[in-house]
């Protein structure tokens, strides 16, 4: 089956530990991105890839981290310098930046 | 910086009832327009994208609709059903690399 598989589905941490969430895509899409949801608010964007070796900072991009060394693959690790980091991690892809994009499920991020 | 808009944030009709769903956008300097559904807890499901040369698309019962020079975009469903219950959202995308999200509107079908 194409598509982008986010990984875990639920993920608990302690506050002042890093945590990073996988992203996939099977999709042979060169552009990826990470969006955060919280309630009563539109999706964020945290980072953006639009090749393999190249990441770009969005909005959020404060506490977060990215790689991009397979073009399937685009990890976000959430830093202990993320001052509130519980929310709804979305990952997406796209053939290029500016196309049609398809997010995967989602990973609830609970920091206690 | 784009700003995106929907009317309204929540909506709820009775089953069959045709519904137009709404979406503004500040900057008319637009790639494409992207309707996606969001069940609860879940991720986005991409229903219908209008790129800027583009009047409508249509996909089963739904049409969408883009109108670059006033800011607007409108789902309208056809025969809602209540499967059709979920959050929608519109998404434009620009010179910035990114797709500008709108809050959604939460619809509700009553059987």
């Amino acid at each position: 089956d194409g598509g982008i598989t986010q990984s875990p589905k639920y993920l608990f941490r302690k506050e002042g530990q890093n945590v990073t969430l996988s992203c996939e895509q099977n999709l042979n899409h060169d552009a990826m991105y990470w969006y955060r949801q919280d309630p009563g608010q539109g999706l964020r964007l945290i980072y953006y890839s639009q090749i393999v070796n190249d990441f770009q900072k969005g909005d959020i991009a404060e506490g977060y981290s990215v790689s991009r060394e397979k073009k399937e693959s685009f990890p976000l690790t959430v830093t202990s310098a993320q001052k509130n980091p519980t929310a709804f991690y979305l990952c997406a892809s796209s053939m290029q930046v500016n196309t049609e994009a398809f997010f995967g499920q989602g990973t609830r991020l609970t920091v206690v | 910086k784009q700003e995106v808009t929907q009317i309204p944030a929540a909506l709820s009709v009775p089953e069959g009832e045709n519904l137009v769903l709404n979406c503004s956008f500040t900057d008319s300097a637009i790639y494409n327009l992207q309707w996606f559904r969001q069940d609860p807890g879940k991720g986005l499901t991409s229903l219908l994208l209008i790129q800027s040369s583009q009047r409508e698309q249509t996909s089963g019962r739904l049409n969408a609709s883009l109108d670059k020079s006033s800011g607007r975009s409108t789902l309208y469903i056809a025969a809602s059903q209540p499967g059709d219950s979920a959050t929608y959202l519109c998404a434009v995308t620009g010179t910035g690399n990114q797709f500008y999200f709108g809050t959604g509107t939460s619809l509700t079908v009553i059987p």
